[in-house]
């Protein structure tokens, strides 16, 4: 069964600080996904990561995909308060259906 | 195209009854999703279907839940005998399955939040 384990769970971090969110997973993927989630909302799609090495970015948000390692990381730069949110990795794979299986989040507070 | 839309938004029920939530997709999406998100926790999927088949289905958490999509366009979701376990987040995500567009990731609606009192 594939599993998704997100590291940190909780990040309080002072804005204008870097930091990295850590996404393992435990069999081959096909592709990475990365949401972002606001207190009683929906996702919202950020990444799509389709292979081995891709990097993609978008303003104060880096993420990069390792499937040798099945690591995916997002890494935050100088990190501001609207930033603030949990953020969501998920993986499918076509063996499985093609079903996004998520791991537990990463809820993120930037404080001023 | 608006996106997937849900209803309802918010569904308040007591102990024991029926609910139904439906979800629309993307038109050109053939590929429909339905997730469960309690708090603090990421979504887990339910099933999905293709056009109007049901691709996969056990995930269901029990018996009481049962999905469709009669036509291949609009899916409901349904409840019996809800219980104060069933409280969650709902979300629906449709996407393409084949061509370009199916490397470019699912779109969720907004959900429909139940609480069962």
């Amino acid at each position: 069964e594939l599993k998704v384990e997100q590291n940190p769970l909780f990040l309080s971090m002072q804005e204008g600080k870097n930091y990295t969110i850590y996404c393992n997973y435990s069999t081959t993927s096909d592709r990475l996904y990365w949401y972002r989630q606001d207190p009683g909302k929906s996702l919202e799609s950020l990444f799509v990561l389709l292979s081995n090495g891709a990097v993609k970015q978008e303003g104060r948000l880096m993420a990069s995909l390792d499937t040798k390692a099945r690591l995916s990381t997002l890494h935050i730069t100088a990190a501001v308060h609207d930033l603030s949110a949990t953020y969501f990795c998920a993986v499918d794979t076509y063996n499985a259906g093609n079903m996004l299986t998520f791991g537990g989040g990463t809820r993120l507070m930037v404080k001023p | 195209d608006t996106g997937v839309s849900q209803n309802p938004r918010h569904k308040i029920t007591k102990r024991g009854q029926n609910v139904t939530f439906r979800c629309d997709p993307i038109s050109e999406h053939n590929r429909l999703y339905w997730y469960r998100q309690t708090l603090g926790q990421g979504p887990e999927f339910l099933t999905y279907f293709q056009n109007e088949a049901q691709l996969e289905k056990s995930r269901l958490l029990s018996d009481r839940f049962s999905a469709e999509r009669p036509k291949g366009s609009f899916s409901t979701l349904e409840i019996q005998r809800t219980e104060q376990g069933d409280s969650a987040m709902y979300l629906c995500a449709s996407r393409p399955f084949t061509g370009q567009g199916a490397n470019y990731g699912y779109t969720f609606g907004s959900g429909t939040r139940l609480t069962v009192v």
